[in-house]
């Protein structure tokens, strides 16, 4: 079975500055990769995938990511934050089976990102 | 209108009430989740099904049971709530492409007192 670990639970930025929110998972096979966003009070938001072509994806509002397979890593990056980037930052993996399809997303814990003024 | 609606939004019941929670979808998908929250731990799947006649259990089943009506609707219910089931309840559809994007609903807020 899938695993995900998202490095950092709590981040605390200021406006403007940059961001890199590290996901790892665990699983030797095929997979697809989601960022998906939790504004307050909201359900979850899909923010970018990866599932296949250049391993730089680009999602809204600024958001980026980068599958790297030899790393097992699928980061967040955004190059200057805002105040409403404030919510919950959630990484899922579906692992493909032999018929193309996969049983359910595996989340990390999530990152909850906090941006001052 | 939204692709996937759950009812009750909020709930509050008592300790060994049965409760059901209900999902439908307008998205024509096949494939239907059921997740819950809690904070720290990220979205954990309880069940999930692949088509009306497929209903498979996923990491933390014990205590929940499903029932898939038609392609568009998905319940969950708790038989005998309990207060470790007070969490966030997320329903989910997706095509079975092969990239499989889940498309959420608004949520469930369950308090079991």
């Amino acid at each position: 079975a899938q695993s995900v670990s998202q490095h950092n639970h709590h981040v605390i930025l200021s406006e403007a500055a940059s961001l890199e929110l590290g996901c790892n998972y665990s699983y030797g096979g095929t997979v697809n990769l989601f960022w998906y966003v939790q504004y307050p009070g909201q359900h979850l938001q899909l923010l970018l995938k990866y599932f296949s072509g250049d391993p730089l994806v680009k999602g809204l509002k600024g958001f980026e990511a980068e599958f790297i397979k030899s790393k097992f890593s699928f980061n967040l990056r955004k190059p200057s934050v805002q105040w409403s980037d404030t919510a919950e930052y959630f990484c899922a993996v579906n692992a493909l089976s032999g018929g193309g399809g996969a049983d359910g997303l595996t989340f990390g814990k999530g990152t909850h990102l906090i941006i001052q003024p | 209108d939204a692709d996937v609606t759950q009812t009750p939004r909020n709930r509050i019941t008592k300790t060994g009430k049965r409760i059901m929670l209900e999902c439908s979808q307008t998205k024509g998908h096949d494939r239907m989740y059921w997740y819950r929250q809690d904070p720290g731990l990220g979205l954990r799947l309880i069940y999930y099904s692949f088509d009306v006649k497929d209903i498979n259990k996923g990491e933390i089943s014990d205590g929940y049971s499903v029932s898939r009506q038609a392609q568009a609707k998905f319940s969950l219910s708790l038989e005998s709530a309990i207060p470790n089931q007070t969490a966030l309840y997320f329903c989910a559809t997706s095509d079975g492409n092969s990239v499989d994007e889940q498309y959420f609903g608004p949520g469930t807020r369950l308090t079991v007192t």
